[in-house]
């Protein structure tokens, strides 16, 4: 069972960068048909799907967010990080690294951390 | 993407069945056997609770189901008890290969 866990600073301010990372424990990166993600909820509203990574480097975002996001891997380090730029107190939320399995046959989130909370606050 | 349509709030009293309906369209829910349900305690990780609509992860109990019907998937609950009081999440994949959840509905137990 693929772990997840989530680091990075809990206080960011307004036009800077948030850049959170996503460890893995218990499976690879590398490993083919999971997509690394990350998903955030604003408080008081639901999940949105910011975008994720294959494991052969592939990118998809929101289009809501495509301008402002990166995701990147780092298969030696077996992690993953966001970056949302020129942020916003809109973007204040618990932001979540997911792992997608997706296959022919099957796609869902198959293991969640349990979120850390950015505050975008001057 | 708009976010796919869940009612905000059910509620059911323990023994009852409750059903969380997930409508989008033809692009997502329609259009793939790709529709997952997730329960979610704030501070917590989300559930893994139903994939590519009706199939039960191990250790979830038979007392959820899904099933789909056009752009409208949907969650039951049977014989509802105080634990399954959370808030329940559908997701789909998109004819953009981009993925996209409900807004969200808060399950409460009477």
């Amino acid at each position: 069972q693929v772990q997840l866990q989530e680091s990075g600073p809990g206080l960011v301010k307004p036009s800077e960068t948030l850049s959170l990372t996503c460890t893995v424990s218990g499976g690879s990166v590398s490993s083919v048909s999971y997509y690394w993600s990350w998903i955030r909820q604003p408080p008081g509203k639901g999940l949105e799907w910011l975008g994720y990574i294959s494991y052969s480097g592939t990118t998809n975002y929101n289009p809501s967010l495509k301008s402002r996001v990166t995701i990147s891997v780092d298969t030696s380090k077996n992690h993953f990080s966001l970056k949302l730029r020129s942020v916003t107190a809109a973007d204040t939320a618990v932001y979540h690294c997911a792992t997608l399995y997706c296959s022919r046959t099957s796609c869902y989130w198959a293991s969640w951390g349990q979120g850390t909370l950015v505050t975008v606050s001057s | 993407q708009s976010a796919l349509t869940q009612p905000a709030s059910v509620s059911g009293s323990p023994g009852q069945s409750i059903t969380i309906s997930c409508t989008g369209t033809s692009s997502d829910v329609g259009g793939y056997n790709y529709v997952s349900w997730y329960q979610h305690h704030p501070g917590k990780a989300p559930k893994l609770m139903i994939y590519d609509v009706a199939n039960r992860p191990s250790g979830i109990s038979n007392r959820f189901s899904g099933s789909k019907s056009g752009n409208t998937a949907s969650l039951t609950i049977s014989g509802l008890q105080a634990e399954d009081e959370a808030d329940y999440y559908c997701s789909s994949y998109t004819s953009s290969s981009t993925m996209i959840f409900g807004g969200g509905t808060k399950l409460t137990v009477l």
